[in-house]
């Protein structure tokens, strides 16, 4: 079975700086991809990053980078130069070769960015 | 706009009714997948659809069912509605073998019971 770990409920970053979210996972597949989502106080779900199993490097897209440890399990996500806008509950997800594509979603961390 | 469609945005229904939730996939994206959040349980897989067949079943209740279409959409089915159903449902597309971008979420349905 696949489970994420985000063991931050909650985080503050001052805007400007870079925050860390973090993020563990386990799995015994060899083949997965992790996924970071947003999710503003509007609801909607909106993809910010992905990083394969096997991809040598991390992933980056803008200001967002996941820094990717396999022989750790961790995946967290860096937001570089925060912005107010960037304030919103973070999601860590998997999918697995052995999953049928389905997404298995971390607890989410709530982000503040302070102006 | 995410290209994903679900109708209503809203619903509040009584106990033990019973709600039909709309889906209409990204144009090309053959698979549909139904999530829901709720504050107990967080954000859950309900059920996978490809080219109108079932693919998988994650923690959907027997009292919930869907079905895809021939156009592709989807429809989920909540009946017995109880107080615990009360939550946002998610209606996901992709496009199989498409590795990097992961799912395109529609803006959710949030059902309220009372």
């Amino acid at each position: 079975a696949q489970k994420i770990t985000q063991t931050q409920p909650g985080m503050f970053v001052q805007e400007k700086e870079a925050v860390t979210l973090d993020c563990t996972y386990d799995t015994s597949d060899p083949s997965y991809g992790l996924f970071w989502y947003k999710q503003p106080s509007s609801g909607e779900m909106i993809f910010l990053i992905y990083q394969g199993s096997y991809d040598q490097q991390n992933a980056t897209e803008g200001r967002y980078s996941l820094n990717f440890q396999k022989a750790r399990k961790s995946a967290n996500l860096v937001i570089s130069a925060s912005q107010l806008g960037d304030s919103a509950m973070y999601f860590c997800a998997m999918i697995t070769s052995g999953s049928a594509r389905q997404l298995t979603f971390g607890s989410g961390t709530q982000l503040t960015v302070l102006p | 706009d995410s290209g994903v469609t679900q109708t209503p945005k809203h619903l509040i229904t009584a106990t033990g009714q019973r709600v039909t939730l709309r889906c209409s996939p990204r144009s090309g994206d053959l698979s549909v997948y139904w999530y829901q959040q709720s504050l107990d349980q967080g954000l859950q897989f309900l059920i996978h659809y490809y080219n109108g067949e079932e693919r998988a079943k994650g923690n959907i209740l027997e009292r919930f069912s869907a079905q895809q279409f021939p156009d592709l959409h989807s429809e989920l089915n909540l009946s017995s509605l109880e107080l615990g159903d009360s939550a946002l449902y998610f209606c996901a597309s992709s496009v199989v073998g498409q590795r990097d971008s992961g799912y395109t979420f529609g803006s959710g349905t949030r059902l309220t019971v009372v």
